[in-house]
């Protein structure tokens, strides 16, 4: 089955350690986001990637990093640079053709808690 | 820039209840719309959407119809189930700016 695969479910960091989640899709789709879900705010965007080999920030794109070297897969780190890092990380992709983006797909989830 | 205003939650109604949950939009551009559904632990799922004005979507007793002239996309369901208990968010897409755009979403609880 196509779909988004996020890895680990659930991740526990201590304080100034980086950490990297996973974001897989067989969906063959050009554009992948991470979005950070915190309690009562939606969700917010961190880094987006409309094509390999480039990507843009989001809103709260510090202390995160990405890289897109192949079309299926996005990773995400959060660094300890990150100063609430503390919450549940969601990866989408959608398909991205003639400048407009589509509807979203999404991964279940990762929830990063820092010790 | 664009923005979607939702109703605050949580809310919690009686099944078989009506539900309406608001939506307003702020964009510059022509949007898309969606309503996004999101079960405990779980990622979200796109529950319906409507990409130009008085586009209707619907699915699974679900309807939310695209009213430009007041910038609002609200979610309906006239018989609410226990199972429909999920947080519901609204977003948007304009064709200017890639990245979707979602609401603080509502929490929806139904009792038995």
């Amino acid at each position: 089955d196509g779909g988004i695969t996020q890895s680990p479910k659930y991740l526990f960091r201590k304080e100034g350690q980086n950490v990297t989640l996973s974001c897989e899709q067989n969906l063959n789709h050009d554009a992948m986001y991470w979005y950070r879900q915190d309690p009562g705010q939606g969700l917010r965007l961190i880094y987006y990637s409309q094509i390999v080999n480039d990507f843009q920030k989001g809103d709260i794109a510090e202390g995160y990093s990405v890289s897109r070297e192949k079309k299926e897969s996005f990773p995400l780190t959060v660094t300890s640079a990150q100063k609430n890092p503390t919450a549940f990380y969601l990866c989408a992709s959608s398909i991205y053709a003639g400048g407009r983006t589509g509807e979203l797909f999404f991964g279940e989830g990762s929830r990063l808690t820092v010790l | 820039g664009n923005s979607v205003t939702q109703m605050e939650g949580p809310v919690t109604l009686s099944e078989e209840a009506f539900l309406t949950i608001n939506c307003t939009y702020t964009a510059t551009g022509y949007p898309s719309l969606f309503w996004y559904v999101q079960y405990p632990g779980e990622g979200l799922q796109l529950l319906l959407k409507a990409t130009k004005a008085d586009d209707k979507g619907s699915n699974k007793g679900f309807e939310a119809t695209y009213r430009k002239e007041t910038t609002s996309f609200h979610l309906e369901k006239g018989s609410v189930q226990v199972s429909d208990s999920a947080v519901y968010f609204c977003a948007l897409i304009t064709y200017n700016n890639n990245d979707m755009r979602f609401g603080a979403g509502t929490r929806l609880t139904v009792k038995p």
